[in-house]
């Protein structure tokens, strides 16, 4: 279970603040993307970054946040223009290279508006 | 887009049966099909996967199969054991779109003992 980690394990927050959940690999993995989970759903893309300075939207971007100064870090903030982010969040990396999309997943990320 | 259909939303064996689930997927370009176990409030773990140049790969009890002319992939536990309880999730990339995974909604499967 090393070597991908989120925290908190459970956050709350007051509607119109925006709160920043971190994700940390110590795997050197080039690739690491943010899912969001509902539940009784799947897991959708939010952001996802191929290397470090860059990153794309994924298929639910809107009011969210992404960074990648670094390598092993890509935090991902919640804005208070997300009209409904109580949700379970999972950060995951993965190596580059055409033959490794196997994607890693941190512990998750409890967010609960108030 | 690429899009992932997962049937059947939830599944229930008795302990010593076989469980299969199935998923289809949109995109022809896909070519990586992981599936993933979640238990209740954990992450995703991988369990199987398979790349499009295979057709069928086994590891003890669990097997996917993929058929790339239909565009879809299957899921199969034999000998089911309670502890096999969780969310199984199918996923589908390709990697001209950045190794990104689409998910499959989700399939509970209930063992009973």
């Amino acid at each position: 279970d090393g070597g991908i980690t989120q925290s908190p394990k459970y956050l709350f927050r007051k509607e119109g603040q925006n709160v920043t959940l971190s994700c940390e690999q110590n795997l050197n993995h080039d690739a690491m993307y943010w899912y969001r989970q509902d539940p009784g759903q799947g897991l959708r893309l939010i952001y996802y970054s191929q290397i470090v300075n860059d990153f794309q939207k994924g298929d639910i971007a809107e009011g969210y946040s992404v960074s990648r100064e670094k390598k092993e870090s890509f935090p991902l903030t919640v804005t208070s223009a997300q009209k409904n982010p109580t949700a379970f969040y999972l950060c995951a990396s993965s190596p580059a290279g055409q033959f490794s999309n196997e994607q890693f997943f941190g512990p998750g990320t409890r967010l609960t508006v108030l | 887009g690429e899009n992932v259909e997962q049937h059947p939303s939830t599944l229930s064996v008795q302990e010593g049966d076989s469980a299969v689930i199935k998923c289809t997927y949109s995109d022809s370009a896909s070519n990586y099909f992981p599936w993933y176990k979640q238990e209740l409030g954990k992450r995703p773990q991988l369990i199987i996967d398979i790349r499009s140049n295979v057709g069928e790969k086994k590891d003890q009890r669990i097997a996917v199969t993929l058929n790339k002319t239909a565009k879809h992939f299957s899921l199969h536990i034999t000998e089911t054991q309670p502890e096999d309880s969780a969310v199984y999730f199918c996923a589908a990339s390709s990697y001209n779109q950045g190794g990104k995974l689409i998910f499959g909604q989700g399939t509970e499967l209930s063992v009973k003992p």
